[in-house]
């Protein structure tokens, strides 16, 4: 069972958009829908942001978007503002009541 | 308010033995699932495993199967963490969870604020 693979960083201005991406294999990101996404700010407790792939929790940003193909799930923000600055975190269900993150994203808002 | 809150900082010696807490409030705690989650200094995160405090059914990442235990007390609404003998390298912040919303293997909506253990001679 390997992490997801996820870029270390990525980087954009405010009011651009980024968007990181995610890959697994079929047997967790492409085998379910069940892809989420956590925000870090330095400090503190991971917060949900996109569960279900692409869904989104009451209270979170619109400018915060999943999407998945494949092997592959990604994360849009849009809009970036200074406050986005976190490192981002995907997860995947690898069936057997198991599940797996990724290495996680550091995002910095130049 | 649904919440988890976990216990305080820890400093053990390599192969002391640890047992870390999680108490849930505002919530039916028995009938959602607690896990918990490591992260390593600068590293991120990694899922431990997770229990449902009702009948005590317990999952296990394969990575941590047989390095913790994880274990529940639903009459104090409390579930735990623990090592028989810790190593250096079980240094890190560890976080309590539950999928309380979507329930198991949901998404983590609910986090603790989290416990550092630090292991060193």
């Amino acid at each position: 069972q390997s992490a997801l693979t996820q870029p270390a960083s990525v980087s954009g201005s405010p009011g651009q958009s980024i968007t990181i991406s995610c890959t697994g294999t079929s047997s967790d990101v492409g085998g379910f829908n069940l892809v989420s996404w956590y925000q870090q700010h330095p400090g503190k407790a991971p917060k949900v942001i996109i569960y279900e792939d692409t869904k989104r929790p009451s209270g979170v940003s619109v400018r915060f978007s999943g999407s998945k193909s494949g092997n592959t799930a990604s994360l849009t923000i849009s809009g970036l503002q200074a406050e986005d600055e976190a490192d981002y975190h995907c997860c995947s269900y690898a069936g057997s009541d198991t599940l797996v993150f990724g290495g996680g994203t550091k995002l910095t808002v130049l | 308010e649904v919440q988890l809150v976990q216990s305080g900082a820890e400093m053990k010696k390599p192969g002391e033995s640890l047992k870390i807490s999680c108490q849930g409030s505002g919530y039916n705690f028995p009938s959602h699932w607690v896990g918990w989650v490591r992260q390593m200094p600068g590293k991120g995160l990694e899922w431990m495993g997770i229990i449902y405090p009702a009948d005590s059914d317990t999952r296990y990442s394969p990575s941590f199967q047989g390095q913790v235990t994880i274990s529940v007390d639903k009459s104090i609404t409390t579930a735990y963490l623990q090592w028989s003998s810790l190593k250096a390298s079980d240094t890190a912040m560890y976080y309590c969870v539950s999928p309380y919303t979507s329930s198991w293997p949901g998404a983590f909506d609910i986090w603790g604020q989290g416990t550092m253990v630090t292991v060193s001679s």
